[in-house]
């Protein structure tokens, strides 16, 4: 059965400064891994997804990076801002298939202090 | 492209009533519609997958008869919470798998959800 687990749980960080989110799943035979955002009370925002052949993607101050053989993804946030405060989380499809439903992640709650 | 609406944002109501939540996909054709429950400070658990024209799938422990799923279009599929109590209250989203797109889904901005 696939979990995933994200460290830590919770992150206060002074703006300006870059930060690494991580994310481990225990099964390696993922199709692909995706991050995204939760802002309070709010449903969730894609930010990015990686397929399994992929090592990693890009999107402005956001690099997700995918290592499937040690289960680990990591979401590296440059020069961090108060509006990049959330809840980030990833997921992965279940099973392996591509359109299976997703197993999410705990979440890491991010602060970015001004 | 690619917005999943959902209606109401929230909802209050009192024990032993039923409610009923709507998803829309609005600029796409969604085959597939997910269920979501989302308590305080906890992550996303998945409770039925819903397919066009078909029964939905429900997770393991999340009661069919209590949460019924109908999704009758290719664009709108609902979750009605059938005698709801107090421990139902929770923040409730669903997603759409666009047909033409079947790796994403897209996620609507959910339902709080409060029984008094």
């Amino acid at each position: 059965k696939q979990e995933v687990t994200q460290i830590p749980a919770a992150l206060s960080v002074p703006e300006g400064e870059n930060l690494v989110l991580n994310c481990s799943f225990t099964d390696s035979a993922i199709y692909n891994l995706q991050w995204f955002r939760q802002d309070p009370g709010k449903g969730l925002t894609s930010l990015l997804l990686i397929q399994s052949s992929q090592r990693e993607q890009t999107s402005g101050r956001l690099n997700a990076s995918l290592d499937k053989s040690s289960g680990r993804s990591t979401l590296y946030i440059a020069a961090s801002q108060p509006g990049d405060s959330a809840t980030y989380l990833c997921a992965v499809p279940s099973g392996g298939g591509a359109t299976n439903k997703l197993i999410f992640g705990t979440g890491t709650l991010l602060a970015v202090q001004p | 492209g690619a917005v999943v609406s959902q209606h109401p944002s929230w909802v209050i109501c009192k024990s032993g009533t039923s409610v009923k939540i709507e998803c829309r996909s609005l600029d796409f054709q969604a085959t597939t519609m997910f269920w979501y429950r989302q308590f305080p400070k906890q992550s996303l658990m998945l409770m039925a997958t819903s397919n066009e024209g078909s029964k939905a799938t429900y997770e393991q422990g999340v009661e069919k008869d209590k949460f019924l799923i109908n999704h009758a279009s290719l664009t709108l599929s609902t979750l009605t919470v059938t005698s709801a109590h107090p421990e139902d209250s929770s923040f409730y989203i669903c997603s759409a798998r666009d047909r033409a797109r079947p790796y994403e889904q897209y996620f609507g901005p959910g339902t709080r959800l409060t029984v008094t």
